[in-house]
């Protein structure tokens, strides 16, 4: 079955202690990409990849890592978790964006999510 | 000017009612669009894409208007399962990212 699995899907953690989010997906697509979601701000690109070794900013990454050392695999990490970090995180992946100029994408599949609080 | 906003909604409509709510874009450059559902707070699932005109999938209709740059989600039939979250997705014009609308909230009554 052609999914993305994120885990945990449930942390509580507290201030300051470094934490992990693995994503996987096994559709062998390229794109892969971090959201977090907060009441009122809709879903929020974090980081994103476009291949292996290819990652990049989104539009809040301040307070968070990634890699991408294999095509199936994207894990988000908290080096020092703090409480404005509590959210509703999602993985994604996709094709390739075609083209960036001309703003052509392409569906993304998203992972169950992962309800983070830090205390 | 927000990038990607749509009414927050909620919308209440009864069973059989056609609903119709709009996605407005900032980038005419923009060439694709994809209107997603998401359940109270699950992950968001795609409901239909648009990379011309428009596209329909049964009783959903998605319009693109591209000269007011806007694209629209029509449902007809609504059905109680139809009560969800409709979020409007864009990606950013000349760079790889995707931009998120806010989302639309259904209800459909019985």
């Amino acid at each position: 079955e052609a999914q993305v699995t994120q885990n945990p899907r449930y942390l509580i953690t507290v201030t300051g202690k470094k934490l992990t989010v693995t994503c996987s997906q096994n559709m062998n697509h390229e794109y892969m990409s971090w959201y977090r979601q907060d009441p009122g701000l809709g879903l929020r690109q974090i980081y994103y990849s476009m291949n292996v070794e290819v990652t990049d900013k989104g539009d809040v990454p301040e307070g968070y890592k990634v890699s991408r050392k294999e095509k199936r695999n994207f894990p988000l990490i908290l080096e020092s978790p703090s409480p404005n970090q509590t959210s509703l995180y999602f993985c994604a992946s996709s094709l390739s964006i075609i083209s960036s100029s001309g703003g052509r994408g392409n569906e993304q599949f998203f992972g169950p999510g992962t309800r983070l609080t830090v205390l | 000017r927000k990038e990607v906003e749509q009414d927050p909604g909620p919308f209440n409509v009864p069973e059989g009612a056609t609903v119709a709510f709009n996605c407005t874009y900032s980038n005419s450059a923009s060439q694709s669009f994809f209107w997603y559902r998401q359940d109270c707070r699950k992950e968001p699932k795609l409901l239909m894409s648009v990379y011309s005109s428009g596209n329909e999938d049964g009783r959903f209709t998605a319009q693109l208007n591209r000269a007011s740059q806007y694209i629209s989600l029509l449902i007809r039939d609504s059905k109680l399962s139809d009560s969800a979250t409709y979020l409007c997705v864009v990606p950013r014009s000349g760079t790889y990212k995707y931009i998120f609308g806010t989302g639309t909230r259904l209800k459909v009554l019985a």
